[in-house]
């Protein structure tokens, strides 16, 4: 079945120790998105990649930073993760273009917890 | 700018009674509307989704009508279950800047 994947599910990472997350695709979409969602929030769109064009959210934290090597990867590299960063982390795909509207389809998300 | 209100949970509902989640949007143009489901643990699931007025999603027993005239897409089901127990999301997407925009979640406890 066509899906999203993410890797680790859950990760154990040390303050300021650098921490990357991994996602992968099989739909073939061009878009693909990071969001944080804390406990009992919404997820919060971090950035996304359309095709290989990066886009930035204006609130996003210096600290986060993304990499797209090729269509069906995406890496989320926090450099210093602090005691704030601790949250799910989830990744979407969509496939856009010719002004046509998509739905997201998310992965199952990566825990990140900070000691 | 867009937004999404959906109603404050917790819902907590005996197994077969009706389910309304209430969800009311202000957006730009013509949006798209979803709901997504979320389990403990796991990431979100597409749960139903309507691009137009009048259209009504459907899945697993859920409805939700685009009602444009109410800026509406209460999400429905006629008989819970003890696993339907989740985080339900609102949510609608305009094709600018290709965001998603959520409402703040509303959960869901279904009890035998």
């Amino acid at each position: 079945d066509a899906m999203v994947i993410q890797n680790p599910r859950y990760q154990v990472t040390q303050f300021g120790k650098p921490v990357t997350l991994s996602c992968s695709q099989t739909l073939n979409h061009n878009v693909m998105y990071w969001y944080q969602q804390k406990s009992s929030q919404a997820p919060k769109l971090l950035f996304h990649y359309y095709d290989k064009d990066f886009n930035n959210e204006a609130d996003t934290p210096d600290n986060f930073q993304s990499r797209r090597p090729n269509t069906s990867f995406c890496f989320l590299d926090i450099r210093s993760p602090g005691l704030g960063d601790a949250a799910m982390y989830l990744c979407a795909t969509s496939r856009e273009g010719q002004g046509r509207r998509e739905t997201q389809y998310f992965g199952p998300g990566t825990r990140l917890l900070v000691l | 700018g867009n937004s999404v209100t959906q109603m404050e949970g917790p819902v907590t509902l005996s197994e077969e009674a009706f389910l309304t989640i209430n969800c009311t949007y202000t957006a730009t143009g013509y949006p798209s509307l979803f709901w997504y489901v979320q389990y403990p643990g796991e990431g979100l699931q597409l749960l139903l989704k309507a691009t137009k007025a009048d259209d009504k999603g459907s899945n697993k027993g859920f409805e939700a009508t685009y009602r444009k005239e109410t800026t509406s897409f209460h999400l429905e089901k006629g008989s819970v279950q003890v696993s339907d127990s989740a985080v339900y999301f609102c949510a609608l997407y305009t094709g600018t800047a290709s965001k998603l925009t959520f409402g703040t979640g509303t959960r869901l406890q279904v009890t035998l």
